[in-house]
């Protein structure tokens, strides 16, 4: 059975740091994963795709890696800011989405 | 381009009630993915359709049950309503095959009360 794990679940950084976020799942039999960003009290925003044979995906100052083999993908965002703070979920794909618990990033001016 | 709209935003309904939920896919967009959010956990994979036909389905009791219309738009019922279904429910849309990036609506938030 497919488990999605994301460390740390709480997260709070001054403005202008990097920082990254981890995934971890169980099977590598996976199509795709999909980091989404979500606000509070709203719907999921896609961030990055990264297909299973690929290694990473770039948007603007976020960087999405992958890892079959060892079952993790990592989201790093550079020079945060605080309209960054959100909920950050990953998914896999396997038929459907399977989700993480999510990390709650708090980026403070 | 429209993205995925979800009706209603919010509503509120008693125990043993019946809901329905409703979802307009991305244009373009020919499969809907129904899934269940608690406060403060991941969304749950309740229920997939394409071409009218539920494709698969999560550990979601039968009163739990859907509709895709010619249009592809979709319909979430939920019957009998418990406590524990208070949640918010998103709509997520896309393309059959499995490369392409799936997108989601702002949800639908159920109280049960």
């Amino acid at each position: 059975k497919q488990e999605v794990t994301q460390i740390p679940a709480a997260l709070s950084v001054p403005e202008g740091e990097n920082l990254v976020l981890n995934c971890s799942f169980t099977d590598s039999a996976i199509y795709n994963l999909q980091w989404f960003r979500q606000d509070p009290g709203k719907g999921l925003t896609s961030l990055l795709l990264i297909q299973s044979s690929q290694r990473e995906q770039t948007s603007g100052r976020l960087n999405a890696s992958l890892d079959k083999s060892s079952g993790r993908s990592t989201l790093y965002i550079a020079a945060s800011q605080p309209g960054d703070s959100a909920t950050y979920l990953c998914a896999v794909l396997r038929g459907k989405l399977i989700f993480g618990q999510g990390t709650t990033l708090q980026v403070k001016p | 381009d429209a993205g995925v709209t979800q009706s209603p935003t919010h509503l509120i309904k008693t125990r043993g009630q019946q809901v329905t939920l409703r979802c307009s896919p991305k244009s373009g967009h020919d499969t809907v993915s129904w899934y269940q959010q608690a406060l403060g956990q991941g969304p749950q994979f309740i229920f997939q359709y394409y071409e009218e036909e539920e494709r698969q389905r999560g550990n979601f009791p039968d009163r739990f049950s859907g509709h895709q219309y010619p249009n592809y738009s979709s319909e979430l019922n939920v019957n009998a309503l418990l406590l524990g279904d208070s949640a918010l429910y998103l709509c997520a849309s896309s393309l059959p095959s499995y490369g392409n990036t799936i997108y989601f609506g702002e949800g639908s938030w159920l109280t049960v009360v």
